[in-house]
């Protein structure tokens, strides 16, 4: 399984884009990268998914270079309902093992007025 | 659709004893698995299975049984509870391999 690497926290202000980078360096060819987001109290929530280039959706974006050793999440203008932790995922969509993922520390990220 | 549900919410024990974390979800997903989370931490995976009659270990798997007779259900049992499984668990599913994970609202559970 591929192993991630957070930054540990970031803080913000709204309004503001928010970009948590992801480093998985030994991805393997069919792995998937995946981006969660758990408020406290509560179970983890699914933002977005992409395997390479970038990937949009109504929440954030996901950007993904070439050789797919990062990633980046971006959240646009962030208010402080944003503020909460992000997972980072790898995990091979074809081989994995149900879904067997693994979840780091995350990223905790404060949004401040 | 409810999704995820657990059951219970909260829970306190006593060493040594045991009980079953129920899972159930509604979408018909083939994969399901337990997770735990210890305050300030990230979630560290217990069990998963991929199918009914299916199971197998994760991360931290002492002192957990599972077992998946049904699709819709993923109960997770606690032999003889320890303070070290003072934690919140979570259950999730998917319908694809390493695809969304729909999480329920979790269990906390107290071992004193």
């Amino acid at each position: 399984l591929a192993k991630t690497t957070q930054p540990i926290s970031m803080d913000s202000y709204e309004g503001q884009e928010v970009n948590i980078t992801c480093s998985h360096n030994n991805i393997a060819t069919n792995d998937y990268i995946t981006w969660y987001q758990q408020f406290p109290s509560q179970g983890p929530r699914f933002i977005i998914q992409g395997y390479k280039t970038k990937v949009t959706n109504e929440v954030a974006s996901l950007f993904i270079p070439a050789d797919r050793k990062s990633s980046t999440l971006s959240l646009p203008r962030v208010s402080l309902s944003d503020t909460a932790v992000y997972y980072c995922l790898v995990g091979d969509t074809i081989k994995a093992a149900g879904n067997k993922l693994t979840f780091g520390g995350g990223t905790r990220v404060l949004v401040k007025p | 659709n409810a999704g995820v549900t657990q059951t219970p919410k909260f829970q306190v024990l006593k060493t040594g004893q045991s009980m079953t974390l129920q899972c159930a979800q509604d979408m018909n997903h083939e994969y399901m698995s337990w997770y735990r989370q210890d305050p300030g931490m990230g979630l560290r995976l217990i069990h998963y299975s991929v199918g009914a009659g299916i199971t197998d270990q994760g991360e931290v798997p002492n002192g957990y049984n599972v077992s998946r007779s049904t699709t819709e259900d993923f109960p997770l049992r606690l032999l003889s509870a320890a303070p070290s499984q003072t934690s919140v668990y979570f259950c999730a599913s998917s319908r694809d391999r390493a695809g969304e994970l729909f999480f329920g609202e979790g269990s906390r559970l107290t071992v004193l």
